[in-house]
């Protein structure tokens, strides 16, 4: 157990809905990740907050889109689904700041099933 | 860019080594190694920094050569539990947390 929380862990929805993840870091960390994790694209980062604010992004779709709250969790919002949004979709969290990197450790993923 | 794993998957008996290699075409800062089973969250292995530094767990070793954009990760008397797939992770300049990660190696342990 890593100690980083995701929930749902199932979702199946249709075409055109919304859908919010929600992820819970480890205690003490400070940063949070998404990942998108499917057969043909492999693991691909999506975007990092730190402390509330994003640090990075990567091929987040528009349609995406996250953010830290003051506790610290995230939540990523998908919207306007697609049948290739289908996925499995890892949070991670790490205590990094802008002083290097740092292990992440991932929560154990929320699988979404498109129809 | 993606870094590219070599090879994509390997079988051993228990107790054989492996090598698993990954190459960058882009200048590094650091390399991380996770290990995922199936149908679970990747787990953290190693981080190779730029200049030699290194954190991870004490059965695992590895190797970053910056001039070469590569890294290695060594498995050593290999047991059941390191079957799984293994991703190296890439971070260049100073996002440090965007990682890019490679399609991973597909290990198979037999007894």
């Amino acid at each position: 157990d890593s100690g980083v929380t995701q929930t749902p862990k199932h979702l199946i929805t249709a075409t055109g809905q919304r859908v919010t993840l929600r992820c819970s870091p480890r205690s003490g960390d400070l940063s949070v990740y998404w990942y998108q994790q499917s057969l043909d694209q492999g693991l691909q980062f999506l975007i990092q907050y730190y402390n509330g604010e994003e640090r990075a992004k990567g091929n987040i779709l528009e349609r995406f889109s996250a953010q830290q709250f003051p506790d610290l969790h995230s939540e990523l919002n998908l919207s306007s689904l697609e049948l290739g949004d289908s996925a499995l979709y890892f949070c991670a969290s790490s205590a990094q700041g802008d002083s290097g990197p740092y292990e992440q450790y991932f929560g154990p993923g929320t699988r979404l099933t498109v129809t | 860019q993606q870094p590219v794993q070599s090879p994509q998957a390997v079988i051993l008996r228990e107790g054989e080594d492996a090598v698993i290699n990954c190459s960058s075409s882009k200048a590094l800062y650091s390399v991380h190694w996770y290990r995922q089973k199936h149908g679970e969250a990747p787990v953290f292995l190693m981080i190779l920094l730029k200049g030699g530094e290194q954190k991870g767990h004490d059965k695992i070793s590895a190797s970053f050569n910056e001039k070469k954009q590569q890294s290695s990760l060594y498995l050593t008397a290999s047991q059941l539990s390191y079957s799984g797939t293994y991703f190296c992770g890439t971070a260049g300049g100073t996002s440090y947390g965007k990682l890019t990660f490679g399609q991973g190696t597909i290990l198979t342990v037999h007894p």
